[in-house]
């Protein structure tokens, strides 16, 4: 069965200080796996994505993300916090037609 | 475009009582889908369908049914609401040939007492 795990639910970082958003996945096939985020009182908003190919993926917002097939991992980063980065954050994994998400991290930046 | 929407964005319910929520798209999407997000849960498929007149059961559906008679549109209702289904109910959509790409509604707020 797939499976999504994000490790911590709460992360805090300061103002200009790496972020690093950690995602583990569990398929027996070659996932697709996404981050989204969402803003307070927002639906979820495609961050990035992996498909196939380059394993290192840039999304929007000057996020990345690493896919890491020996780990079967999917961290997401961004070297530079922003205030208005401060929101919760998803990774999921996709089949044809069914999306598996984490429970979420939510990330809080201190000025 | 105006994407995925959702009507109502707040609701309350008494226990025992019936109710549709509306999803909409205009985006030509084949692919919708019914979340339900809880708290420390993350978001848990209700139900979903791959095309007008096609839908199955996600993760949650116990309580709520589906129907697709139009590509633009997906309702779920909820036929006898219960306060476990107090949540924050998102629609989404998927694009053909990549509907694990979704775009999702602004959500519905519920609270059943």
């Amino acid at each position: 069965a797939q499976s999504v795990t994000q490790l911590g639910s709460h992360v805090s970082v300061s103002e200009g200080a790496l972020v690093l958003l950690r995602c583990n996945y569990s398929s027996s096939v070659p996932p697709y796996l996404f981050w989204y985020v969402q803003y307070p009182n927002q639906g979820l908003q495609l961050l990035l994505k992996y498909t196939t190919g380059a394993t290192l993926v840039k999304g929007i917002n000057g996020f990345e993300a690493e896919f890491k097939k020996s780990e079967t991992s999917f961290h997401l980063t961004k070297p530079s916090a922003h205030m208005s980065d401060a929101a919760e954050y998803f990774c999921a994994m996709g089949g044809y037609q069914k999306v598996t998400f984490g429970t979420g991290t939510k990330l809080q930046v201190i000025p | 475009n105006a994407g995925v929407t959702q009507t109502p964005k707040f609701q309350v319910l008494k226990t025992g009582q019936s109710m549709t929520l509306q999803c909409a798209q205009d985006m030509n999407h084949e692919y919708m889908s019914w979340y339900r997000q809880d708290p420390g849960m993350g978001l848990r498929l209700i139900h979903y369908s791959v095309g007008a007149g096609i839908t199955d059961q996600g993760e949650v559906p116990n309580g709520y049914n589906v129907s697709r008679s139009t590509t633009e549109d997906f309702p779920l209702r909820l036929l006898s609401a219960a306060p476990s289904q107090t949540s924050v109910y998102f629609c989404a959509s998927g694009r053909p040939g990549r509907p694990y790409e979704q775009y999702f509604g602004p959500g519905t707020r519920l609270t059943v007492t």
